[in-house]
C-alpha cells in the first residue's frame, strides 16, 4: 500500500535537546511539507521541498531545520532554539506543488 | 495576505445535514480544499473542487463555490457519528501555497 509514515507517534524530550522527526513517503512524490499544528490556529508551513536535495522555509521555520536526501524521505530537526516545540507535526507530500497533499499520521511532541 | 477563515463548531443530531461554511481572501485561489482530521490523526483529503466549478457532488458531500464572495461550503448529507470530527478548509494560490483555516469541530449527537 502507497502512503506516507511518521514516527514515532508520541515523542518526549527534555527542554534543550535537538530532536529528529522522520518522515517517510512511497508514493513517489517529488514534493513534501511539513506542518505544525497547535489548537485552534490550523495548519503552518514550516519547511517544504520541492525535489531531492533542495528545500525553503515556510512560514515558520526558525528554530527548525530539515534534509531531503532521498526523495522517499524528508527528516525534521526540531532544535534547542525552537521557543515553544511542543505540537503535532504533520508531514505531508504531493507529485508536484500543483498536486493535491497527502497526509502522514502526524507526530506528537511534547517538550518537558 | 491570504487568509482562510472557519467557524470553529457545529453541532447537529445523527440523520441531519451538516453544513461548514468557509471564506478566503486570495481571489487568485485555484483549487479549494476539504480535509478531516480524526482525534490524534493525520488529515484525510475529502475533496477539493476547481476554481472555475460551482458544485461539485461526491456521495453524500457537496461542495458548493460562491467564487464572487469567496465563500466555500461543504456539506454532508445523513451525518452519522463516524463523521464527527475537524474539518479544514484549504486554498490553493497560483504559485501552489495552501493556506489552511483553523478548522471546524463536527460533532454529531445521536
Amino acid at each position: 500500500d502507497g502512503g506516507i509514515t511518521q514516527s514515532p507517534k508520541y515523542l518526549f524530550r527534555k527542554e534543550g535537546q535537538n530532536v529528529t522527526l522522520s518522515c517517510e513517503q512511497n508514493l513517489n512524490h517529488d514534493a513534501m511539507y511539513w506542518y505544525r499544528q497547535d489548537p485552534g490556529q490550523g495548519l503552518r508551513l514550516i519547511y517544504y521541498s520541492q525535489i531531492v536535495n533542495d528545500f525553503q522555509k515556510g512560514d515558520i521555520a526558525e528554530g527548525y531545520s530539515v534534509s531531503r536526501e532521498k526523495k522517499e524521505s524528508f527528516p525534521l530537526t526540531v532544535t534547542s532554539a525552537q521557543k515553544n516545540p511542543t505540537a503535532f507535526y504533520l508531514c505531508a507530500s504531493s507529485a508536484g506543488t500543483s498536486g493535491s497533499k497527502f497526509f502522514g499520521p502526524g507526530t506528537r511532541l511534547t517538550v518537558l | 495576505g491570504e487568509d482562510v477563515e472557519q467557524s470553529l463548531f457545529l453541532s447537529v443530531r445523527e440523520g441531519d445535514s451538516s453544513v461548514i461554511n468557509c471564506t478566503y481572501t486570495d481571489s487568485s485561489s485555484t483549487y479549494l480544499y476539504w480535509y478531516k482530521q480524526e482525534p490524534g490523526a493525520g488529515l484525510q483529503l475529502l475533496t477539493y473542487i476547481f476554481s472555475n466549478m460551482d458544485m461539485k457532488q461526491d456521495q453524500r458531500l457537496t461542495v458548493l463555490l460562491n467564487k464572487k464572495d469567496k465563500h466555500l461550503s461543504l456539506r454532508i448529507a445523513d451525518t452519522q457519528t463516524g463523521d464527527s470530527a475537524i474539518y479544514f478548509c484549504a486554498a490553493r494560490s497560483n504559485t501552489g501555497k495552501l493556506i489552511f483555516g483553523q478548522g471546524t469541530t463536527l460533532q454529531v449527537k445521536p
